[in-house]
């Protein structure tokens, strides 16, 4: 199945600094690479989301990049905060099933405790 | 959040005893997840369903059965509880077949003494 590697496991930075997470895949028939984030004692929420097509996608302070070649995609935070501080896991589909579907599956990474100091 | 509860939330049993945790949804989403949170290994799917009836294994199933009957309940099921079955268990639900959000329950933690 998918192979989703990432680094690094534990991120300090001090407030208003950038921190940049790294996640690699294995399977190159991966479409789709989302980003959770994991507040204490909380569920995992999606955060931001990029597919295929196309190469970064932006969402006010947070962005994310792909590199289909290869095969890894990043998590950017810029002036972080310390309401950034937080476990953030990225994700990819596992190879698809016969009937060629992945049923919305996902593998997970296993994770970056995010500490964003004030 | 999404329309989704498990129950219970927290639950201490014993070695050998079984167990099940109830998943349950207002979204009517066809897909639906059962994880298992553990320290150093992010979140691993146990067994998923992608409709009523119709579930298959995810890459951590070995000890665990799982139940749907209805749409909105998924049902996990550890026969003989074991320590090593001891973690936090989320409970997702998605709308989308393919590259779809994945909203997460509030999650169970299991304590196997």
């Amino acid at each position: 199945g998918e192979n989703v590697e990432q680094h690094p496991s534990t991120l300090s930075v001090q407030e208003g600094d950038s921190a940049v997470i790294k996640c690699t895949y294995s399977d190159s028939a991966s479409n789709y690479f989302p980003w959770y984030k994991q507040e204490l004692g909380k569920r995992p929420q999606l955060i931001i989301d990029i597919r295929s097509n196309v190469g970064e996608k932006k969402d006010q302070r947070i962005a994310v990049t792909l590199n289909k070649t290869a095969k890894h995609f990043s998590l950017h935070i810029t002036e972080t905060q310390p309401e950034d501080s937080a476990v953030y896991f990225c994700a990819a589909p596992p190879k698809f099933n016969a009937g060629g579907t992945s049923y919305g599956k996902l593998t997970f990474g296993q994770g970056t405790i995010l500490t964003v100091h004030p | 959040d999404a329309g989704i509860t498990q129950s219970p939330r927290h639950k201490v049993t014993e070695t050998g005893t079984p167990v099940t945790l109830r998943c349950h949804q207002t979204e009517n989403h066809r897909y639906m997840y059962w994880y298992r949170q553990d320290p150093g290994h992010g979140l691993r799917l146990i067994h998923y369903s992608y409709g009523v009836k119709d579930t298959d294994k995810g890459e951590v199933s070995d000890g665990y059965s799982v139940s749907r009957s209805k749409t909105e309940d998924f049902l996990l099921t550890l026969e003989s509880a074991t320590s090593s079955q001891t973690s936090v268990y989320f409970c997702a639900i998605s709308e989308r077949r393919e590259d779809g959000e994945q909203f997460f329950g509030p999650g169970t933690r299991l304590t196997v003494l």
